[in-house]
């Protein structure tokens, strides 16, 4: 089985900080790991994904996860934060056995970038 | 179309009656998937198609969730004598490949918001 936390229900920063989303997950194989962003009244939209290879992955607006085995965790990281990128971020995990269609979502995380 | 379509975007239910939720994924996409998110919470699987055939129902709450996609596109979830508790937002993604080895994105629609009274 597999499972994901999001310790945070709120993350506020202010424009031009770095800021973290903090993610851990739970798998009984290996996971594939993703990011998640959902603005008001739309669908989620993807950001980025872990599936092998290079810890620190890279994705869309700027944003980053490094991928930590050993501490089982995924967070999301920006450089330099934009009032922009205020909105509602999910991890998810799929661990990565044939045949596996569940995907799980964390319960999310409120990024609020304040000018 | 250029992205997961889904209708109605808010439905408002009695207790006990049917309803019906559509999902028109983008074209092309063999896989499919309907969440469930309730207020405050993640999306939670409740089923995958892989083209026409449903190969995965585990996460459908009971008996009175229904969903078909009958030639492989357009997918209907039926929700059958609704309670309050089936009270969230529906949402459809898809893929464009089989989900069963797949580490592939999603692409989501922007949800059907469902109020049972």
């Amino acid at each position: 089985a597999q499972s994901v936390a999001q310790p945070e229900d709120q993350v506020n920063v202010a424009e031009g900080n770095p800021l973290t989303v903090k993610c851990t997950y739970s798998v009984s194989g290996n996971p594939y790991l993703f990011w998640y962003v959902q603005y008001p009244n739309r669908g989620l939209q993807f950001l980025l994904k872990y599936i092998t290879g290079d810890n620190l992955v890279k994705g869309s607006y700027g944003f980053e996860a490094e991928f930590n085995k050993s501490q089982t965790s995924f967070h999301l990281k920006k450089p330099s934060a934009l009032v922009s990128d205020s909105a509602l971020y999910f991890c998810a995990v799929r661990d990565n056995l044939y045949n596996n269609n569940d995907m799980r979502f964390g319960a999310g995380t409120r990024l609020t970038v304040k000018p | 179309g250029a992205g997961v379509s889904q209708s109605p975007r808010y439905k408002v239910a009695k207790r006990g009656q049917d309803v019906a939720l559509r999902c028109d994924p983008i074209s092309g996409h063999v896989s499919l998937f309907w969440y469930q998110q309730a207020l405050g919470q993640g999306p939670e699987f409740l089923t995958y198609f892989q083209n026409e055939a449903q190969l995965d129902k585990s996460g459908l709450p009971s008996d009175r969730f229904f969903a078909e996609r009958p030639e492989g596109s357009v997918s209907t979830l039926k929700i059958q004598r609704t309670q309050q508790e089936d009270s969230a937002v529906y949402l459809c993604a898809s893929s464009l490949g089989e989900g069963g080895w797949s580490n592939e994105k999603l692409f989501f629609g922007s949800g059907t918001q469902l109020s049972v009274l």
